[in-house]
């Protein structure tokens, strides 16, 4: 089992610039979720994805949107791109929005640059 | 709102001293508390919950209702124990766990 995928690991963009970064669950998984660490900081909650819908969403701006399909995996876009938004954009899955106890699988992250 | 506060960023100690990682959260009602640890190099994990009252890697925490407080200690630290740990609290509503900064734990031979 290769566990939480993410694509992908590094990438530089441009301020103004849209970006997407792509998931693939640990298999068994439904649900997705979104994290944005800062440097220094723990990872903040962007949103949760189950059943293909956003289901609960934390303190971030409209710019960030997301996807999930059918198969579970599941996208975050980034529009108008910040400085600020450099980060590195971890993924996590879990089963049933993460109802039970075993926490979440996370993915290695995806390092965002913007420049 | 919920709030889990690390207040040390980073803790230093020799190898097979005596190792007490702070976490004090603030919530109103009956959280669930976790452990993550990621090892340099590593993905995020999960170390352990406060519900399973487990000890893993010789590492325990208790739930300190009264202080507000999942302190995670370990009696005799190894160089291995050296890496970054987040204490996370979820809530029975939203299930999202809300992490704390991190600490990062440095163990001296």
């Amino acid at each position: 089992d290769a566990g939480v995928t993410q694509s992908p690991t590094h990438l530089i963009k441009t301020r103004g610039q849209q970006v997407t970064l792509r998931c693939s669950p640990k298999s068994g998984h439904d649900t997705v979720s979104w994290y944005q660490q800062a440097l220094g900081q723990g990872p903040q909650f962007i949103f949760q994805y189950y059943e293909e819908e956003e289901r609960q969403r934390g303190n971030f701006p409209d710019r960030f949107s997301g996807h999930q399909f059918p198969n579970y995996s599941s996208e975050l876009n980034v529009n108008a791109l910040l400085l600020g938004d450099s980060a590195l954009y971890l993924c996590a899955s879990s089963l049933d929005r993460g109802r039970g106890s075993l926490g979440y699988t996370f993915g290695s992250g995806t390092r965002l640059t913007v420049v | 709102a919920q709030r889990v506060t690390q207040p040390e960023k980073l803790l230093s100690v020799f190898k097979g001293a005596p190792v007490e990682l702070k976490c004090n959260y603030s919530y109103s009602g009956s959280p669930e508390l976790f452990w993550y640890v990621q090892y340099s190099r590593q993905r995020l994990q999960l170390l352990l919950r406060h519900i399973s009252r487990e000890s893993i890697k010789g590492f325990t925490a208790d739930l300190n209702k009264g202080e507000t407080s999942f302190h995670l200690k370990k009696p005799f630290a190894q160089e291995e124990d050296s890496a970054m740990y987040y204490c996370a609290l979820r809530s029975g509503g939203s299930y999202i766990p809300t992490f704390g900064r991190g600490t990062s734990l440095i163990v001296h031979p």
